[in-house]
């Protein structure tokens, strides 16, 4: 079992839509927990960055953790044609520098 | 404020050739990692540097890759020997001291031909 799960999609919605992004983790030690965008032949983006269990919310964007089921979503609300990337959930367990990294999501927003 | 820099952005090398990528931090950021990513993949941690010092090279292949991140200048990657299966994008992220946020640069695309 991968130390984070992520879906590789593609996930294609229509614009406007509220977009779920959603990663799996095996390790509870884990603590600090980011989101990266990345479009296409350019690097990750830093997002978000959330160290508790809930939500933070920055603009469109909804970061969730649920650390009881080792789960961690991205919520995009009124998405839009620029949204599409690839989305990258990135965990840090506290004790060292290495972050685990899901295999991105590709999601498309259709005009 | 000045993203992570750096260069080439595109460097297409014959097999055989040495590849040399470069990283310029952000300002006040003294940690460097690099990686690679395949296209439609992740990516994969190789080397994380400090101030002349290589922290963890676990990620990294043991002949042909080396790493270093002087007192002073940027951090250089360095391919010998190029091989196809070298061809891919190597992004260089930089964070300050202890702090888990990493900062990527816009990330060098090698094509070994």
């Amino acid at each position: 079992q991968k130390e984070v799960e992520q879906d590789p999609g593609p996930l294609s919605v229509p614009e406007g839509a509220i977009v779920s992004l959603n990663c799996t983790y095996s390790n509870s030690a884990f603590q600090y927990f980011m989101w990266y965008r990345q479009y296409s032949r350019k690097g990750p983006e830093l997002l978000m960055y959330t160290y508790s269990s809930g939500n933070k919310e920055d603009g469109r964007f909804t970061a969730q953790v649920d650390k009881s089921s080792k789960y961690i979503s991205l919520f995009i609300r009124d998405s839009q044609p620029s949204d599409s990337a690839t989305y990258l959930c990135a965990i840090n367990s506290g004790s060292n520098y290495q972050l685990i990294w899901g295999a991105g999501t590709k999601l498309i927003i259709k005009p | 404020n000045a993203g992570v820099m750096q260069n080439p952005r595109h460097l297409v090398r014959r097999r055989g050739q040495e590849a040399r990528l470069r990283c310029s931090p952000m300002k006040g950021h003294s940690h460097v990692y690099w990686y690679r990513q395949l296209p439609e993949e992740g990516l994969k941690f190789m080397v994380y540097l400090q101030k002349e010092n290589i922290i963890d090279e676990s990620g990294m292949p043991k002949e042909r890759f080396s790493a270093e991140f002087p007192k002073e200048g940027p951090s250089i990657l360095r391919i010998q020997q190029v091989v196809r299966g070298d061809s891919a994008a190597y992004f260089c992220a930089s964070s300050p001291p202890s702090v888990d946020e990493q900062y990527f640069g816009p990330g060098t695309r090698l094509t070994v031909t």
